[in-house]
């Protein structure tokens, strides 16, 4: 069965510019998360989707938002890009009924210039 | 202060070794505790999980949780070159919940 795919796996912006970022959950799972890992910081929590709605919010400024469609998969967009916010974005996904069901993708290596 | 703290390494072992990792916790609602392992340009995957105390073993991995000092552990026997990666601790309050990590100790294996 297919893992959850992230695309793309590497990005290069500049400061200022804003960027999207897909994941496709495995097929069945309705809830997707995504956490920001950093050297120095681990894995920090941004947000989770279930059926569409955000669930659950991490402490990050507005300039992060996601959405979820009807299909599962799920976008997350970074506005106003900063030199910080580079990082691997990691998305995972679950049923939603469980921590320990989470599956994640290999993520998304974002360079901000 | 961090709500999970871990030694972010890196621990460098030679092949046929005992391996001991280690995280603390301050948050008292944590029940669910999880090892990853993380290989270089992958994303985490799933090695272990506890539900509160006690000590669980799968294969070569045993994990033990004492919530009484908030630390958790993971031991790894007879280490291979192939464990070489970063391990991160995480742990949740309830089981649908958000997961806290701790920053990631990078082991190497050396053959």
């Amino acid at each position: 069965k297919a893992g959850v795919t992230q695309t793309p796996r590497y990005l290069i912006k500049t400061r200022g510019q804003q960027v999207t970022l897909s994941c496709s959950p495995i097929s069945g799972h309705r809830s997707v998360s995504w956490y920001q890992q950093t050297p120095g910081q681990g894995l920090q929590f941004l947000f989770e989707y279930f059926s569409e709605t955000q669930r659950n919010k991490g402490n990050f400024p507005g300039r992060f938002s996601g959405r979820q469609f009807s299909n599962s998969r799920s976008e997350m967009n970074v506005s106003t890009l900063e030199l910080g916010d580079s990082a691997l974005y990691l998305c995972a996904s679950s049923s939603g009924r469980s921590t320990v069901g989470y599956t994640f993708g290999s993520g998304t290596r974002l360079t901000v210039v | 202060q961090k709500e999970v703290e871990q030694d972010p390494g890196p621990l460098s072992v030679p092949e046929g070794a005992i391996v001991s990792l280690n995280c603390t916790y301050s948050n008292s609602a944590f029940q669910y505790f999880m090892w990853y392992r993380q290989y270089s340009r992958k994303g985490p995957e799933l090695l272990m999980y506890t539900y509160s105390s006690g000590n669980k073993e799968d294969g070569r991995f045993t994990a033990q949780v004492d919530k009484s000092s908030k630390y958790i552990s993971l031991f790894i026997r007879d280490s291979q070159p192939s464990d070489s990666a970063t391990y991160l601790c995480a742990m949740s309050s309830t089981s649908g919940s958000r997961l806290t990590f701790g920053e990631g100790t990078q082991l190497t294996v050396n053959p």
